[in-house]
Formats: structure tokens, C-alpha cells, sequence
């Protein structure tokens, strides 16, 4: 079994719609949490970061723990073209960064 | 030149062949990395410098060298490279609290695109 799962996609909604990304993970001492956006050739930018259980939101976008279900999500709301990429979901037992865990990442594409 | 810049973007090479990966981070972060990315894999660690000093080596084949020469520049050399070794290579850098604790976040390069025929 991985120690994370993400379901690649692709993912294709219509501009406006809620989106939601998920990731399913097996080791329960994770205890920091994260999600990357990768635009089509760059580099992976940190979209949002959470520690242990509970929401976090941003702007258009809210990231949700539940340890309890080792299953975290991203949702955007209103989404727009412009949201258009790869997301990582990306897990660690410390803040260091040298021992992150990253999903295999989900292609989402937005239809005007 | 801003962040964190990789050169070149796209390399294609022989088996044979001997090259190197550049990274350079304009941060200010005392800690770099080299990642594996490949279509529908999860990203790979292979390599972490902290310091200056590499701390982590994820079972990377010899094949795979990296080089840290101060805490701004970061190197990846190639050599008799497999055609299983084509993929996006990424350079990360973040500031490391000490003691293997992060305080920051890590930030990315636009990748190296490597071709192996």
C-alpha cells in the first residue's frame, strides 16, 4: 500500500463549479499536511500548509484534515481557468522539509 | 534573478554521455534539495543538503551525483544515465530551522526536462 494516495484525474469541471481533491494516506502519525500547485512546466508553488486535524481556508480555497479517516481535501470555490494545474498533496511527521511524503499529484482542468 | 532558477530547462543525452544539473537558489535558505518527478509517480526525494551537508540519499543509484559547493548552488551530475531516468528533475531550497526542523516552506525550480536515449 503507498502511504499516499491521489487519484491522478484527469479532473474537468466548468468555470464557477466547486472542485474538490482528495488524498487518502495509512501512516496516522502524519501531523503536517499540505498542498502544492504545478502549473504545465514549472516548478510546484505551496498552496496551502495545515497542522493536524480541522480547516484551514484561503481566500477561494479551504484545505480539510481528518485524521480520524486519514483523508485530507482541498475544495475551490469559484473556480476559474486559471486554476487549471496539477495539485500535490504532501504529508510529513515533522515541519522539516526533508521528510515530506508527496500524492502523485491530480490534473485539474477548468472549462470557461 | 528571482527564487530559485535551474539550468539548462531541457537536456537530452546518450547512455554514455556525462553532464551536469545546475540550481541556484537567490533566497537566502540554507537548505537545497534534488527531486524526481515522473509522469503519474509521486514526487521523489533523492537528495538533501542541509548546510552544506548532504543529510538524506534515498537509495539513488551512483549513476546520480550531487555536489553542494556553498549553500546558493546545488549540482546534479549525470553519468551513464538509463533511458528509465527521463524525467522532470526539481531543485527545492527552504530555511531550516536547526536541528532538522523547518520553519519555512520549500520552494521550487522550473525543473530540468531530461531526455535518456
Amino acid at each position: 500500500q503507498k502511504e499516499v494516495e491521489q487519484d491522478p484525474g484527469p479532473l474537468s469541471v466548468p468555470e464557477g463549479a466547486i472542485v474538490s481533491l482528495n488524498c487518502t494516506y495509512s501512516n496516522s502519525a502524519f501531523q503536517y499536511f499540505m498542498w502544492y500547485r504545478q502549473y504545465s512546466r514549472k516548478g510546484p508553488e505551496l498552496l496551502m500548509y495545515t497542522y493536524s486535524s480541522g480547516n484551514k481556508e484561503d481566500g477561494r480555497f479551504t484545505a480539510q484534515v481528518d485524521k480520524s479517516s486519514k483523508y485530507i481535501s482541498l475544495f475551490i470555490r469559484d473556480s476559474q481557468p486559471s486554476d487549471s494545474a496539477t495539485y500535490l498533496c504532501a504529508m510529513s511527521l515533522y515541519s522539516s522539509a526533508s521528510k515530506i511524503i508527496f500524492g502523485s499529484g491530480t490534473r485539474l482542468s477548468i472549462r470557461p | 534573478e528571482t527564487g530559485v532558477t535551474q539550468t539548462p530547462r531541457h537536456l537530452v543525452m546518450g547512455m554514455t554521455n556525462k553532464k551536469s544539473l545546475k540550481c541556484e537558489q537567490h533566497l537566502g535558505h540554507n537548505a537545497m534539495y534534488w527531486y524526481k518527478q515522473s509522469a503519474k509517480k509521486p514526487l521523489e526525494l533523492m537528495f538533501v543538503y542541509n548546510f552544506k551537508e548532504q543529510t538524506e540519499n534515498n537509495s539513488v543509484p551512483s549513476r546520480f551525483s550531487p555536489e553542494c559547493p556553498n549553500s546558493s548552488h546545488l549540482f546534479l551530475h549525470l553519468h551513464t544515465l538509463q533511458p528509465e531516468d527521463s524525467a522532470l528533475y526539481l531543485c527545492a531550497s527552504s530555511q531550516e530551522g536547526g536541528r532538522g526542523r523547518s520553519t519555512d516552506t520549500q520552494y521550487f525550480g522550473p525543473g530540468t526536462r531530461l531526455t535518456v536515449l
